[in-house]
């Protein structure tokens, strides 16, 4: 059975850092690309970073570029995002997903998230 | 970069109705569209990648059409578990964008 599993969320101040991780199991890790998908309370989806099973192809939708970084270990199954100079309109609910493909189709597995809140 | 404008932003319908959501990208997209479909308090869930492919396990009343700039999603018939909020999403390249959603309710 698939199992994407998120931690690292929590109550974070403004301009502070915070790193989520994503636990992949029931899967082969590395045949897949991952993603960083968020949605602030009450709003829509917003996808934030994405990369390819091999990490040669990685993007960032513009508001979280040159302040987060996507990662990932396939040693150890693993999804990361570094987030720094963290904001308010950062604050959301941060899924894991991965796609169907090695690159960039959509997301057929989703972990039920981890609560990033920035507010000092 | 590329904008994803659903509508309407919500409806309402009858039950076994036919429901039909509108995505338009302000380039074109070639059929590198997605649908998502979110149930309240829940984690989303592919419906259709290319344009039209039904992902495994999703019932046959929902349909996916379009390819360049417009697309749509059809529900055939709508049933009570189809209340929910649906999202098109273009994922060739970066930012993989999602539209603002469309959120279907029953009559």
């Amino acid at each position: 059975e698939v199992q994407l599993v998120e931690s690292g969320g929590g109550l974070v101040q403004p301009g502070r850092s915070l790193r989520l991780s994503c636990a992949a199991s029931g899967f082969t890790f590395d045949d897949y690309g991952m993603n960083w998908v968020r949605q602030a309370p009450g709003k829509g989806l917003e996808w934030v970073s994405g990369l390819s099973w091999n990490s040669d192809s990685i993007g960032y939708t513009d508001s979280v570029k040159g302040r987060f970084t996507i990662s990932r270990d396939n040693a150890k199954n693993s999804l990361y995002l570094q987030m720094n100079s963290l904001r308010a309109e950062d604050t959301a609910l941060y899924y894991c997903a991965r796609s169907l493909d090695a690159y960039s189709f959509p997301y057929d597995y989703w972990g039920q998230g981890t609560q990033v809140t920035v507010s000092s | 970069d590329i904008q994803m404008t659903q509508s309407p932003s919500s409806l309402s319908a009858s039950v076994g109705d036919r429901v039909t959501i509108t995505c338009r990208a302000s380039q074109g997209i070639s059929n590198y569209l997605a649908w998502y479909q979110q149930k309240p308090g829940k984690v989303p869930k592919l419906l259709i990648y290319a344009a039209s492919t039904l992902q495994s396990g999703v019932p046959s009343r929902f349909s996916g059409s379009g390819s360049g700039t417009d697309f749509t999603l059809t529900i055939s018939s709508l049933q009570p578990e189809d209340v929910a909020t649906y999202y098109c999403q273009k994922y060739y390249s970066a930012p993989r964008t999602f539209g603002q959603g469309t959120k279907v309710e029953i009559k």
